[in-house]
């Protein structure tokens, strides 16, 4: 069966300082990939998405950056971490017609 | 960017009332998909209806669609306290690129007091 994994759960970085979630997908090959970015209280924002190795787009214009390196792992990054980025991270894939199977999230706060 | 909208926003039952969400919406639509987030969790999938299909059921789940309006209801029948939680609603298109894009609304915070 597929599974995703989102690591950490909860993260407390300084602001200036450099950040890396992972995501890994099993049991499935070549899945769409997101990123998305949760507020308190809020609906879903989302901020990059790959349909493939290498490719990604971006939907909004911010301070982080998204890779896949492999076809089952999905990073996000920043090289200098904004008190603006604090929020909740949600990793998701999707195989086709189907929902989207969510990883656990992580909770970024910026100090 | 165009949002699903829900409502309402914040709903308290009793448990084994059911509990009725709406979602509206405002594209062409492929499908509709609701979810569950648990506070501080990740979402998890509940139903998908498809844009031809008007009702479907999934335990004590039951989500209509009515495309005319662009809406669409999620019903949680003989509730739990155990149901608590925020429910979402997305809605899936194609975008001028042909790549599936999701729209998600803001949700409903469903409180279940035993």
């Amino acid at each position: 069966s597929q599974t995703i994994h989102q690591w950490p759960a909860t993260l407390v970085q300084p602001v200036g300082s450099p950040l890396s979630l992972e995501c890994t997908v099993e049991g499935t090959s070549n899945p769409n990939l997101y990123w998305y970015r949760q507020a308190a209280g809020r609906g879903l924002q989302l901020l990059f998405y790959s349909v493939g190795i290498g490719q990604i787009s971006s939907e909004v214009p911010q301070n982080l950056s998204a890779s896949r390196p492999q076809d089952r792992q999905f990073i996000l990054s920043s090289k200098k971490l904004l008190l603006s980025d604090s929020g909740f991270y949600l990793c998701a894939w999707s195989g086709g017609s189907y929902g989207y199977t969510f990883g656990s999230g992580t909770r970024l706060t910026v100090v | 960017s165009q949002q699903g909208e829900e409502d309402p926003q914040a709903l308290s039952i009793q448990e084994g009332e059911n509990a009725t969400m709406n979602c509206s919406y405002k594209t062409s639509i492929n499908n509709l998909q609701w979810y569950r987030q648990n506070s501080g969790r990740g979402l998890v999938h509940l139903i998908l209806i498809r844009s031809n299909e008007r009702e479907k059921h999934s335990g004590r789940l039951r989500v209509t669609l009515d495309t005319s309006k662009k809406s669409s209801s999620l019903l949680i029948t003989a509730s739990r306290a155990a149901d608590t939680a925020s429910y979402f609603c997305a809605t899936a298109y194609l975008n001028a690129g042909n790549n599936r894009k999701l729209i998600w609304g803001l949700g409903t915070s469903l409180a279940v007091n035993p």
